[in-house]
């Protein structure tokens, strides 16, 4: 595609509940990140895909988080039982390699009531 | 580990003045250092980048010197103008650690005529 996709755009939850999110990388790109962005805290890093090689899972904040990339294409980012703190934007990005640059998705508005 | 320190914000300032952004990082390897900027209601971009001590990234009259001594890459501009009202995260990848681009907190430019 023309630039990241990320999916949706919004998404509206209760406590308790699990919640999947989307990225569709541009084609070609081998890198894949996860970051989330909250008023206060900045951008913040979760995972990062780079190839074949296994994903860095340093920035995931709990075992609630999870990460899979499939085909070395699209990634689904699954938060479980969500709480009220989880609430942010998740942001999706792509690149060639670690030396090139990001593109960014729109990312996910993710609200838990 | 790597980490990212900058100024906190806002900054305010009128249309015409200088422009600094402070920007530290701390790497315990030979890290990329970029300037990326989210302009309201738009997803984030690279704004600019050095690869190595001493290059000096520039871009829509925005410029940042990669300084390896005061481990540092502030971003400066002669003359702001209304349109540079954005969140700029500076960031930095440890490409030989493999490490993901890990991003400051972002320092919020408010511009007016």
């Amino acid at each position: 595609g023309a630039g990241v996709s990320q999916s949706p755009s919004n998404k509206v939850t209760e406590k308790g509940k699990d919640v999947e999110l989307r990225c569709d990388p541009i084609s070609g790109h081998t890198a894949l990140y996860w970051y989330r962005q909250s008023l206060g805290q900045g951008l913040e890093f979760l995972i990062y895909f780079q190839g074949n090689s296994a994903p860095d899972k340093s920035g995931l904040p709990s075992d609630r988080f999870s990460a899979e990339r499939t085909g070395g294409s699209v990634s689904t980012l699954t938060i479980q039982r969500t709480q009220q703190e989880d609430s942010a934007v998740y942001l999706c990005a792509s690149s060639l390699d670690t030396l090139t640059k990001l593109f960014f998705g729109s990312g996910t508005q993710l609200s838990v009531l | 580990g790597n980490s990212v320190t900058q100024m906190e914000g806002p900054v305010t300032l009128s249309e015409e003045a200088f422009l600094t952004i402070n920007c530290t990082y701390t790497a315990t390897g030979y890290p990329s250092l970029f300037w990326y900027v989210q302009y309201p209601g738009e997803g984030l971009q690279l704004l600019l980048k050095a690869t190595k001590a001493d290059d000096k990234g520039s871009n829509k009259g925005f410029e940042a010197t990669y300084r390896k001594e005061t481990t540092s890459f502030h971003l400066e501009k002669g003359s702001v103008q209304v349109s540079d009202s954005a969140v700029y995260f500076c960031a930095l990848s440890d490409s030989q650690a493999g490490t993901a681009l890990i991003f400051g907190k972002g320092t919020t430019l408010s511009v007016s005529s």
